[in-house]
């Protein structure tokens, strides 16, 4: 059973940029979260994707977006990077509304 | 407005000691915890949760307690092992969403 995956690792952009994040769910999980995890702070919700519809979303600008696939993989895009925007992006995938499974996250430095 | 606070950002404990992670939070319609421990260049793991139709979980060295009138919570590893220096955080589960706290950084002194 492979688990989330995300890719870029690491990624350097600089201000008003645009960027694209890409999470693999894990195997029978049709459920995606993508968070926010600025440096000392626990990871803050972005939105979630069910079965390629936005489910929910946190108190973030309508510059962050997303998409989810027929396989259920995700991809977080961000445009107009501003500098606050440097921080771990964590990609949780689950079964429904079961418990969250994370991917090791994207650090993402806006210089 | 942080709905789930850990007060303390860190802690250090003897290696075989007790450890305790406490947790605070706000909204009282939140019905179910989870906490994770999350080590650097990973994603938070999933280690434990409780229900808000209990007030303790047991599972292996970790048991959680839930004080419902306090708004309280807390994680406690017994015997504490110099592998469970990572940060934990407190986490509440809503209709679709995860609430974080800040995280508590333990370090177990061997």
């Amino acid at each position: 059973e492979t688990g989330v995956t995300q890719s870029p690792t690491h990624l350097i952009k600089t201000r008003g940029q645009q960027v694209t994040l890409r999470c693999s769910s894990q195997s029978g999980h049709n459920t995606v979260s993508w968070y926010q995890q600025a440096l000392g702070q626990g990871p803050q919700f972005i939105f979630q994707y069910y079965r390629e519809e936005e489910n929910g979303r946190g108190n973030f600008p309508p510059r962050f977006s997303g998409l989810q696939f027929p396989n259920y993989s995700s991809e977080l895009n961000v445009n107009a990077l501003e500098l606050d925007d440097s921080a771990l992006y964590l990609c949780a995938s689950s079964r429904d509304i079961a418990e969250q499974f994370f991917g090791p996250g994207t650090r993402l430095t806006v210089l | 407005d942080q709905q789930v606070k850990q007060n303390s950002p860190s802690l250090s404990v003897q290696e075989g000691r007790i450890s305790i992670l406490n947790c605070d939070y706000t909204n009282s319609m939140f019905d179910y915890f989870l906490w994770y421990k999350k080590y650097p260049a990973e994603g938070p793991t999933f280690l434990i949760s409780i229900s808000s139709i209990k007030d303790k979980n047991e599972d292996g060295r970790f048991t959680v307690f839930l004080n419902k009138s306090a708004k309280h919570l807390s994680l406690h590893i017994v015997p504490s092992q110099p592998g469970d220096s990572a940060v934990y955080f407190c986490t509440s589960s809503g209709t679709y969403k995860y609430i974080f706290g800040t995280g508590t950084r333990l370090k177990v002194l061997a």
